[in-house]
């Protein structure tokens, strides 16, 4: 596609449920990074990948979130047994090469947990 | 680790006046700066970038931002605002983490209000 796209875009959970948010980045672009925007963190990087690994997973914030990317293209942030605090807008990037000189955002896709 | 301090989190202008969105950042040996944009429930979009060279950089939308690497700054400045405008602005550090990821580290955000 022309951009990189995130679905759902609006997701609502009960608290305690499993949810999965998706990302199809620009067709080519071997560099994945997922963020969180959330009111009182800003935000935060969370996972890279490059291709289908994920060598730095350090801004992960619990071991109830995992990420995977198959293809070398779609992306998969799953969350279990959300919590309140989960609630937030989650980015994702991607960028042809992984060298940190440019990045294209998706709309974001905005969790509530109730 | 970077930081980014985004000195004002609102900044009101009238219309066509000009505007200046206050950003310094942590020092490193090199540093790739970025500002974004979002308009709101959308994601972010590139204004502009330094990655080398020129320090004054242009963008889209008329906007600028000159690299001063003695203050650690990246001031973004547009000489005349348009209600279109009213967005918020994110400046951004790309540092690599040592496993080959080049993160994003955000300030926390300037709203710009542009008031007709």
């Amino acid at each position: 596609g022309a951009g990189v796209s995130q679905s759902p875009s609006n997701k609502v959970t009960e608290k305690g449920k499993d949810v999965e948010l998706r990302c199809d980045p620009i067709s080519g672009h071997t560099a994945l990074y997922w963020y969180r925007q959330s009111l009182g963190q800003g935000l935060e990087f969370l996972i890279y990948f490059q291709g289908n690994s994920a060598p730095d997973k350090s801004g992960l914030p619990s071991d109830r979130f995992s990420a995977e990317r198959t293809g070398g293209s779609v992306s998969t942030l799953t969350i279990q047994r959300t919590q309140q605090e989960d609630s937030a807008v989650y980015l994702c990037a991607s960028s042809l090469v992984g060298d940190g000189t440019e990045a294209f955002f998706g709309q974001g896709t905005r969790l509530t947990v109730v | 680790a970077q930081s980014v301090t985004q000195l004002d989190s609102q900044v009101p202008v009238f219309e066509e006046a000009p505007v200046e969105l206050r950003c310094n950042y942590s020092s490193s040996v090199s540093v790739y700066l970025f500002w974004y944009v979002q308009y709101p429930n959308q994601g972010l979009q590139l204004l502009l970038k330094y990655l080398s060279g020129s320090t004054l950089v242009k963008g889209i939308n008329g906007f600028e931002a000159e690299f001063n690497k003695s203050q650690t700054s990246f001031h973004l400045r547009k000489p005349s605002v348009h209600i279109s405008d009213t967005a918020e602005y994110f400046c951004a550090v790309s540092e690599s983490s040592g496993a080959g990821s080049y993160q994003l580290t955000f300030g926390k955000g300037t709203k710009l209000s542009v008031i007709p």
